[in-house]
């Protein structure tokens, strides 16, 4: 059965610095993977989506790679903002990870 | 893009009610409707895969009979909380899968949460 890691579980950083969260997982048979990420209370956004055929993603600060053969992902955010404080999850095959807590005070 | 609603957004009940949750997936078609259930500072627990016109499977854990589903049509899921308890207040999610043109991509309604009495 599919097994989703995310680490580190919290993080907690100043404004300007670049980050990496890191999701894994146990089984390599995947269609895509998604980052989304939650704000306290509210439902899901959703940031990235790789297709089991690409190696990465970007999207404006945020950039995304898979690598299926090591079941690992990476989110990248550059220059983070105060605005990035949220959960970060990763999902593979309707399976999500257990999250990352980031907060970016200024 | 993609849009899947689901209503209501919130609900409050009485212990001992039943509850049903809808998820439309309003522009697309969806054979596969995923229910998930999410407990204050947890993850999102996936409880069950809802298929168009046949029985869901639920992941191990979840009571088939306390938690109905009912995938009707291609377009409808509905999540129906029997003799809810104030341990299944949390706040479900659905999503719904959209196959084609080389993509599989699961789009997620924005949530009901659930307060129970």
């Amino acid at each position: 059965k599919q097994e989703v890691t995310q680490i580190p579980a919290a993080l907690s950083v100043p404004e300007g610095e670049n980050l990496v969260l890191n999701c894994s997982f146990t089984d390599s048979a995947i269609y895509n993977l998604q980052w989304f990420r939650q704000d306290p209370g509210k439902g899901l956004t959703s940031l990235l989506l790789i297709q089991s055929s690409q190696r990465e993603q970007t999207s404006g600060r945020l950039n995304a790679s898979l690598d299926k053969s090591s079941g690992r992902s990476t989110l990248y955010i550059a220059a983070s903002q105060p605005g990035d404080s949220a959960t970060y999850l990763c999902a593979v095959k309707s399976i999500f990870g257990t999250g990352t807590r980031l907060q970016v005070f200024p | 893009g993609a849009v899947v609603s689901q209503h209501p957004s919130w609900v409050i009940c009485k212990s001992g009610t039943s509850v049903k949750i809808e998820c439309r997936s309003l522009d697309f078609q969806a054979t596969t409707m995923f229910w998930y259930r999410q407990f204050p500072k947890q993850s999102l627990m996936l409880m069950a895969t809802s298929n168009e016109g046949s029985k869901a499977t639920y992941e191990q854990g979840v009571e088939k009979d306390k938690f109905l589903i009912n995938h009707a049509s291609l377009t409808l899921s509905t999540l129906t909380v029997t003799s809810a308890h104030p341990e299944d207040s949390s706040f479900y999610i659905c999503s719904a899968r959209k196959t084609g043109g080389g993509a599989d991509t699961q789009y997620f309604g924005p949530g009901t949460r659930l307060t129970v009495l």
